[in-house]
């Protein structure tokens, strides 16, 4: 099936450093890729929606400025976190949508997760 | 706004015993319904979805699921569970078009 990577899979960072966290479509080409994150018993949160080639969708709540992503290729995005605060220590999983036909159900069908990245913040 | 629950944060079952893990949902719309399943260091896998139709969904690894849109659940079953059953279950209902909410999780533990 369709493979997604994530790098790295866990990072540990001081504070105010900024981290960038990767997330590819190993297998096909990815028109949208969504970064969620995750705390300790809660549920994946969706914190923003990139389409490639222009800006990201961020839902509300998420500082744009603060979580910057970049999806300049049908096959890469990124997440970089700027000057990372403890409060920002979470698990980041993306997931990226496969090119699908127009019904709602091929959307949903050819979603695939990454493994996800454990930030830590010191 | 749409919501999913999963009142079980962490279930024990024995290998060989039958499972049912617990989703509630509400969504105002037909909803989307999805299980998913993520072991430790693997990314989130898939294992049924419910779209419409046969309200009895069958998916990989010998999970099925029923939607019971009267009870606004989406319960997962398994009849003999095996250790490598072991992981984090999620349940999550499509939004709109593409989006995912997903539930808190279910960890699930598997003793010989």
């Amino acid at each position: 099936g369709a493979v997604v990577s994530q790098h790295p899979s866990w990072v540990i960072c001081k504070s105010g450093t900024s981290v960038k966290i990767e997330c590819r479509s190993l297998d096909f080409q990815a028109t949208t890729m969504f970064w969620y994150r995750q705390f300790p018993k809660q549920s994946l949160m969706l914190m923003a929606t990139s389409n490639e080639g222009s800006k990201a969708t961020y839902e509300q709540g998420v500082e744009k400025d603060k979580f910057l992503i970049n999806h300049a290729s049908l096959t890469l995005s990124t997440l970089t976190v700027t000057s990372a605060h403890p409060e920002d220590s979470s698990f980041y999983i993306c997931s990226a949508r496969d090119k699908t036909g127009p019904t709602r159900s091929a959307i949903y069908e050819k979603l695939f997760f990454g493994s996800g990245t454990q930030l830590s913040v010191l | 706004a749409q919501s999913v629950t999963q009142p079980d944060i962490h279930i024990t079952v024995s290998e060989g015993a039958s499972l049912e893990l617990r989703c509630n949902y509400s969504y105002g719309a037909t909803p989307y319904l999805f299980w998913y399943v993520q072991s430790p260091g693997q990314g989130l896998q898939l294992l049924l979805k419910y779209f419409s139709g046969d309200t009895l969904v069958q998916g990989i690894k010998g999970f099925e699921a029923e939607f019971k849109r009267s009870q606004s659940s989406f319960n997962l079953r398994k009849p003999s569970v095996h250790w490598s059953d072991a992981a984090e279950y999620f349940c999550a209902v499509g939004v709109g078009y593409q989006k995912v909410t997903f539930g808190t999780g279910t960890k699930l533990q598997v003793i010989p």
